[in-house]
């Protein structure tokens, strides 16, 4: 089965930091991996989506990549700003799975203070 | 235009009461699916429907109950309420195998 790990859990920086926030999973053979963001009391905003044959995929001031052969992706944030602040979320869709089966990562709770 | 939009955002209800969310997306995807979110915030699928057939049911008590009336909704009703099915509810979309993309939720509390 599946597991995927996020760490640091909370990560507090001051605004204009570049930062990188990291996702590891057990199982290789995935289809995709997927990079939200959480503000408390909302749904999850899709950030990036990177399919199994992708190193990498950017938008704006975020760049995630992909090493599958490792079982990591990492979340790059460029000029934190205090709006980055929120919980981000990594989610995993092994190879072959049944439709929707998503493995979720816990979030690391990223503050970004002025 | 909301993509993915669930009803209620809150709701409050007593043990053993019946409920239901509803759930619309207007993207045109194929899939949809529930997901809870317990208090630690850790998100676990609960079923998910491609074109209208139930694809994945988890592990889930059969007082919870999906229904898809179409391709572009997705219901979630739940009988004989318990304190532990209080969690956040959310509703998400996707073409098959695509990128999801979810609802604000639905914040169940069972007293």
């Amino acid at each position: 089965k599946q597991e995927v790990t996020q760490i640091p859990a909370a990560l507090s920086v001051p605004e204009g930091e570049n930062l990188v926030l990291n996702c590891s999973f057990t199982d290789s053979a995935i289809y995709n991996l997927q990079w939200f963001r959480q503000d408390p009391g909302k749904g999850l905003t899709s950030l990036l989506l990177i399919q199994s044959s992708q190193r990498e995929q950017t938008s704006g001031r975020l760049n995630a990549s992909l090493d599958k052969s490792s079982g990591r992706s990492t979340l790059y944030i460029a000029a934190s700003q205090p709006g980055d602040s929120a919980t981000y979320l990594c989610a995993v869709r092994p190879r072959g799975s049944t439709l929707g089966r998503l493995y979720f990562g816990r979030g690391t709770q990223l503050t970004v203070w002025p | 235009d909301t993509a993915v939009s669930q009803t209620p955002k809150y709701l409050v209800t007593q043990m053993g009461n019946d409920k239901s969310i509803k759930c619309e997306q207007n993207l045109g995807h194929d899939t949809m699916y529930w997901y809870k979110q317990d208090s630690k915030k850790f998100l676990k699928i609960m079923f998910s429907y491609n074109n209208k057939e139930l694809i994945i049911n988890e592990t889930v008590p059969n007082r919870f109950s999906p229904k898809s009336p179409d391709k572009a909704h997705l219901n979630l009703h739940i009988n004989s309420l318990e304190l532990g099915d209080s969690a956040v509810y959310f509703c998400a979309s996707s073409f098959t195998d695509g990128e999801l993309f979810f609802g604000e939720g639905s914040r169940l509390t069972v007293l």
